[in-house]
């Protein structure tokens, strides 16, 4: 079954320190989304990535950073600048162009410890 | 930027009943408006959609209407039932802005009661 993989469900941070959280996609998409998701509140973007190598900041980038080195795979990482981190985090993946519906994992849930 | 705003945040209805969900938005130029069903613990998942070019769309219970004029699109679910009790959450596409960039409500609880 075609679909977007999000690992691991549940991650915990310690103060200080990054953790990265694994994306894969085997729906051939070329796009791919980092959403930050807060309770009460909207979907907000993070980052996302067009094609191969190359990525753009999204509405709140500040504290996260990302690499885009394969076509199935999106890693966000959670910097120790992230003052906030404990959120669910959601990726998604569409197709290339303009008002593409986008298909979502089942998110990763960060917690500090 | 664009803004979506969503109404009401919580909803309860009996099951068998109808449930309809608002929402605006403030840039003219949006023109791709879905609807993620989101349950507990799991990813949103696309429900239903539609483009600037009509005005409403449906899927068996669901459907979705667009007022461009008014600048806001709505769901609407028909005889409830009680697996429709979830988040759901409405969004706007701009095609004038940076790659596919969705803009999202703020969620709508939705409960079903048997």
């Amino acid at each position: 079954d075609g679909g977007i993989t999000q690992s691991p469900k549940y991650l915990f941070r310690k103060e200080g320190q990054n953790v990265t959280l694994s994306c894969e996609q085997n729906l051939n998409h070329d796009a791919m989304y980092w959403y930050r998701q807060d309770p009460g509140q909207g979907l907000r973007l993070i980052y996302y990535s067009q094609i191969v190598n190359d990525f753009q900041k999204g509405d709140i980038a500040e504290g996260y950073s990302v690499s885009r080195e394969k076509k199935e795979s999106f890693p966000l990482t959670v910097t120790s600048a992230q003052k906030n981190p404990t959120a669910f985090y959601l990726c998604a993946s569409s197709i290339t162009g303009k008002s593409q519906p986008q298909h979502f994992g089942d998110g990763t849930r960060l917690s500090i410890l | 930027g664009e803004n979506v705003e969503q109404h009401p945040s919580t909803l309860s209805v009996q099951e068998g009943d109808s449930a309809v969900i608002k929402c605006t938005y403030s840039d003219s130029a949006s023109n791709y408006f879905p609807w993620y069903k989101q349950e507990l613990g799991k990813g949103p998942q696309l429900i239903i959609d539609i483009r600037s070019n009509v005005g409403e769309k449906k899927d068996q219970r669901i459907a979705v209407t667009l007022n461009k004029t008014a600048k806001h699109f709505s769901l609407h679910i028909t005889e409830t039932q009680p697996e429709d009790s979830a988040v759901y959450f409405c969004a706007a596409s701009n095609p004038l802005g940076g790659g596919n960039q969705f803009y999202f409500g703020t969620g709508t609880s939705l409960t079903v009661i048997p």
